[in-house]
Parts: structure tokens; C-alpha cells; sequence
């Protein structure tokens, strides 16, 4: 298995412009979190999905944040419109649960300028 | 509200020194601690999990224990080589917040 994919791997916007990233979990894994990374304040879940359903979004940081998950095999996480307090790395992450067990995507890192 | 303290946030040892990091969480009631590392540009990849019943776990050259009651928990390193550079994570799994809540990491060094 290729593991979890994400695209792009960076990303440079306009303040104001919509960005999307993507995530392709791992085959047969039933949870997909994505998380978002900074300096100051390290790793954070956003929202994840269980069997492509929304469960906990309660992290999402604003209404110019959302994510779907269409279908088993792929999820996209937007944000309309970007600014420059977004930029940072957002990871994807796959498990067979929600305990233990996620296996990471590379992540994307975003600037926003 | 869980939150995870790692100490120290940066360390810089020779080749061949046993290390240790530290880990600390507020909220006793954690289902797991989980050690990640991270190497620059990629994702966190998982060395070692604890499940709240246990005290330690080893794999290699790692060793991490956990007491749940005092909220802390160690990752020791044996031996420590170049290869072992990376940022290391922990995080704890959180029954009420039904969650994993990661500590900012100790960026770990080892030179030659």
C-alpha cells in the first residue's frame, strides 16, 4: 500500500482565494482524520470522518473551513477564503479506529501571503 | 481540557548517549499515550503505544513508560545515533474528549 496521499505537498496562495487539499487513506481503514500543524500550537485535530460520515468537527477553526468525504478513498478539506493565519502543515491521517493506529500522510504545507 | 507539556522543546547530545523525554498531561483519564516521531517535511510515524493498564513498553532502543496516576510519561532512547534526529511527539487519547491531544514535541539532535 502506497499509504496516505496527500496533495499538494505545498501550496502558496493569495490571501482571499480558495484552497483545497486533498487526502487519499489507506484502503479498508474506516477513520480519516485531518489535523493542522504549527509552531505555536503543535497538532491539532480539525474534524474526522468515520465511514466517510462527519463525527467531530468541533475543531474547525471557522465557517471558511470545511471538509467532505465523498467517498472511502478520498476527502478534501477547503478553506473559502484563505488568510494568512491559515498558513501551515495539514495533515491527513487513516486508521482502522479512532483509539491507535493512524498512519500519516506526508501533509501540505500552506502559506497564505 | 487535556493538554500535553513536552520537556525538554530541543536537545543536542553526542553519538551514543541514553537519552530520556519527557511527557506530561493534565487529565488522568487517558485510554493510550502514543510516542510519533517526526522527521522534517514528513509525517509522524508511531514508535511505541501504551495502553492505560500498562507501565512501559520497548521496541529496540526505546523504551516509554506511563504513570497514568502523576500524568507523565518518559520515552528513553539507548545508544543514540544520528539517525535517531527527528521531533519527537507525544500524545494521549482522551476518553471524554474522545480525541488524541499531541504535546509540541522535543526536537532531538544527536551529533558525532
Amino acid at each position: 500500500d502506497a499509504g496516505v496521499i496527500q496533495s499538494p505537498r505545498h501550496e502558496v496562495t493569495e490571501m482571499g482565494q480558495e484552497v483545497t487539499l486533498r487526502c487519499k487513506p489507506i484502503s479498508g481503514h474506516d477513520y480519516l482524520f485531518w489535523y493542522r500543524q504549527t509552531m505555536m500550537r503543535g497538532l491539532e485535530l480539525l474534524i474526522y470522518f468515520n465511514n466517510n460520515v462527519p463525527i467531530d468537527d468541533s475543531g474547525m477553526p471557522e465557517d471558511r473551513f470545511s471538509a467532505k468525504m465523498p467517498n472511502a478513498s478520498f476527502s478534501t478539506l477547503k478553506i473559502q477564503p484563505s488568510e494568512p493565519r491559515d498558513s501551515a502543515v495539514y495533515f491527513c491521517a487513516s486508521g482502522e479506529n479512532r483509539i491507535y493506529g493512524y498512519t500519516f500522510g506526508s501533509g501540505t504545507r500552506l502559506t497564505v501571503v | 481540557k487535556q493538554e500535553v507539556t513536552q520537556i525538554p522543546a530541543a536537545l543536542s547530545v553526542p553519538e551514543g548517549e541514553n537519552l530520556v523525554l519527557n511527557c506530561s498531561f493534565t487529565d488522568s483519564a487517558i485510554y493510550n499515550l502514543q510516542w510519533f516521531r517526526q522527521d522534517p517535511g514528513k509525517g509522524l510515524t508511531s514508535l511505541l503505544l501504551i495502553q492505560s493498564s500498562q507501565r512501559e513498553q520497548t521496541s529496540g532502543r526505546l523504551n516509554a513508560s506511563l504513570d497514568k496516576s502523576s500524568g507523565r510519561s518518559t520515552l528513553y532512547i539507548a545508544a543514540s545515533q544520528p539517525g535517531d534526529s527527528a521531533t519527537y511527539l507525544c500524545a494521549v487519547y482522551t476518553g471524554t474528549a474522545s480525541k488524541l491531544t499531541f504535546g509540541t514535541g522535543t526536537r532531538l539532535q544527536v551529533t558525532l
